[in-house]
């Protein structure tokens, strides 16, 4: 089993949409989760972190972290085509010198 | 914030010969640097992880012979792919990380050996 778990897609939304990424880890020690986006040929940029149980806002990006299910997801309201990109979801293992494991990441697609 | 600087941006090298990539730190100390690799269409694998002083720890299956990791200032590290061959083609990413900076990514380099 992988460590982190990711849907591939493509997911495609129309603009104005909201988009849902969901993500699982095997790893209860896992602390702390982040959220990148990728853009093809360069290198991931945090959307943004999340180490609480619940929702966490931040514009029109929602993670929501659920420690008990494993499970953690990015919501991106108002979708723009901007937004189309890969979505890359890692989990930090602090008793592994606090090193960041990706999922296979999901291919987003927002159609105008 | 922080910076991540990755150079070269893009290398082509033939086989069998080394190539090395820098990865610095601009306006921070990194305690720890992590090496990734992405081929595509594919996540980032990491590949090793580096403490300043302190020899690489490498993930199960990569070769430490191969891929060469110094750390030798907490700015500066730097991955040498010896003897580079096609599958060792790939997009290489480094990442620094520091308190209070969380994780930086370098910008990576695109390495086609041909």
């Amino acid at each position: 089993q992988k460590e982190v778990e990711q849907n591939s897609g493509p997911l495609s939304v129309p603009e104005g949409a909201i988009a849902s990424l969901n993500c699982t880890y095997s790893d209860r020690g896992s602390q702390s989760f982040f959220w990148y986006r990728q853009y093809s040929g360069k290198s991931p940029e945090l959307i943004m972190f999340i180490y609480s149980n619940g929702d966490k806002e931040d514009g029109r990006f929602t993670a929501q972290l659920n420690k008990a299910s494993q499970y953690v997801s990015l919501l991106i309201r108002d979708s723009q085509p901007s937004d189309s990109a890969t979505y890359l979801c890692a989990s930090e293992l602090y008793n592994q010198g606090g090193k960041l494991i990706f999922g296979q990441g999901t291919e987003l697609s927002v159609k105008p | 914030g922080a910076v991540v600087s990755q150079h070269p941006s893009r290398v082509i090298c033939k086989s069998g010969t080394s190539v090395k990539i820098e990865c610095r730190s601009l306006d921070f100390q990194a305690t720890t640097m992590f090496w990734y690799r992405q081929f595509p269409k594919q996540s980032l694998m990491l590949m090793a992880t580096s403490n300043e002083g302190s020899k690489a720890t490498y993930e199960q299956g990569v070769e430490k012979d191969k891929f060469l990791i110094n750390h030798a200032s907490l700015t500066l590290s730097t991955l040498t792919v010896t003897s580079a061959h096609p599958e060792d083609s790939s997009f290489y990413i480094c990442s620094a990380r520091a308190v209070n900076y969380g994780y930086t990514f370098g910008s990576g380099t695109r390495l086609t050996v041909v």
